[in-house]
């Protein structure tokens, strides 16, 4: 079973439609991420959580709103989808300088978001 | 401002040759790196990592290499296998626990059989 999961894994909507797309994990991790892929643009950091009761914007958090439901859900909303939020968005999480090796990230599948 | 730059879009090397993904940056305050992997379809999975105190790291095929003065690390792949053909991202850390992770805009290395 997938450690970090993603739903919907892809999604097509319309102009001015709310979209919330789900992250849940079974790592045991406070820290959560979302994160947007465009071509050309690597990984850019949209909100990220570092437990249930902290928010924190990203890069790139306009147009976006995300929940942190409990340790191991985050939830991003966007609130009315425009063309330009058509992407492949990411959820991540990490521990807390786990093993040594630095704060590595999980990440998800991916949801593949297109708005028409 | 792009913090994290990978110049190269694509890397193309025949099998059993050694492929080298650079990735430059520019805050000296970064502290920690690391490459990531992704597949198409699927998220992206860590590779190695490189911490400011060193300047090399190696773990069986994969070797990263920092030089700090340069501000440039690379990714060396030795021997090149056709399953390492993927988007190879490189990320940075900055300094002290933020947990954010600045990421270049990846490299795709394509390896001919």
């Amino acid at each position: 079973d997938a450690d970090v999961t993603q739903t919907p894994r892809n999604r097509i909507t319309k102009t001015g439609k709310r979209i919330m797309l789900e992250c849940s994990q079974t790592k045991g991790h406070d820290r959560m991420y979302w994160y947007r892929q465009d071509p050309g643009l690597g990984l850019r950091l949209i909100y990220y959580s570092f437990d249930v009761k902290d928010i924190n914007k990203g890069e790139i958090s306009d147009g976006y709103s995300v929940s942190r439901q409990a340790q191991a859900k985050f939830s991003l909303s966007l609130e009315s989808a425009i063309p330009n939020q058509t992407a492949l968005y990411f959820c991540a999480t990490s521990d807390l300088g786990a093993s040594g090796k630095g704060n590595e990230q999980f990440f998800g599948p991916g949801t593949r978001l297109t708005v028409l | 401002d792009q913090q994290v730059k990978q110049n190269s879009p694509s890397l193309s090397v025949q099998e059993g040759r050694i492929s080298i993904l650079n990735c430059d940056y520019t805050n000296s305050m970064f502290d920690y790196f690391l490459w990531y992997k992704k597949y198409p379809a699927e998220g992206p999975t860590f590779l190695i990592s490189i911490s400011s105190i060193k300047d090399k790291n190696e773990d069986g095929r994969f070797t990263v290499f920092l030089n700090k003065s340069a501000k440039h690390l690379s990714l060396h792949i030795v021997p090149s296998q056709p399953g390492d053909s993927a988007v190879y991202f490189c990320a940075a850390f900055g300094s002290g626990n933020t947990g954010k992770l600045i990421f270049g805009q990846g490299t795709t290395l394509q390896v001919k059989p």
